[in-house]
């Protein structure tokens, strides 16, 4: 089945640094998304990619569609404290499969 | 506007028992997904429901049901429960269909012992 590499799992960084995080995919997608999980609650959505190549923002964050269609990436940039979570990339390949496959989620721990 | 709502916020099971967790999608939402996200393992999706019928299923062991009422809202079942079932279970919900722009739900921790 269709799996995802999501890295790094991990990230400690000081309040103000930019972060960067990638997934890639063993096939490829039609359409990535970027999901962020606060502490006790369901993941929201980021960010939303339809094209290869396509690159989007949403305030500090900036996600690309790679062109290959088996990568994605997101940056954000300055961060700050409240950017703590769960950050999490999912893809859905065309057709009828209404399914997404999402990695397994990078942690992020912003230092004030 | 009220989001999607899930019910009971903790579930405490034992081992072969059954569990039943439910989900109100956001009013107007046809689409109802069910995923679960143990730990380390991101969300694995178990379940998608459309007008009352289920669309697609993840590679679930039957075990896993659900069925949605004609009110949209949605209940996951989960029988003869393993340790390993122990998990958070989310739902989201969408208009019909329109899996990219779902809104999940806060999630039931499930815990069996």
């Amino acid at each position: 089945g269709q799996q995802l590499n999501q890295s790094p799992q991990s990230m400690f960084i000081q309040e103000g640094e930019d972060v960067s995080m990638n997934c890639t995919s063993s096939s490829i997608f039609n359409t990535w998304l970027w999901y962020k999980q606060d502490p006790g609650e369901g993941p929201v959505l980021l960010i939303a990619l339809y094209k290869a190549g396509e690159l989007t923002s949403n305030g500090r964050l900036t996600a690309q569609f790679g062109i290959t269609r088996k990568d994605s990436f997101l940056n954000i940039s300055a961060s700050i404290p409240s950017d703590v979570g769960i950050y999490f990339c999912a893809g859905r390949s065309g057709g009828s499969n209404y399914k997404l496959t999402f990695g397994k989620g990078t942690l992020l721990t912003v230092n004030p | 506007e009220a989001g999607v709502t899930q019910s009971p916020t903790h579930l405490i099971k034992t081992r072969g028992q059954q569990a039943t967790l439910r989900c109100s999608p956001i009013s107007g939402h046809t689409s109802v997904y069910w995923y679960q996200q143990a730990l380390g393992l991101g969300l694995q999706f178990l379940l998608w429901y459309d007008e009352g019928e289920e669309r697609n299923r993840g590679n679930f062991p039957p075990r896993f049901s659900g069925r949605q009422f004609p009110n949209y809202s949605s209940e996951l079942n989960v029988n003869a429960l393993e340790l390993e079932d122990s998990a958070l279970y989310l739902c989201a919900s969408s208009l019909g269909g329109e899996i990219e722009t779902q809104y999940f739900g806060p999630g039931t921790r499930l815990l069996v012992l």
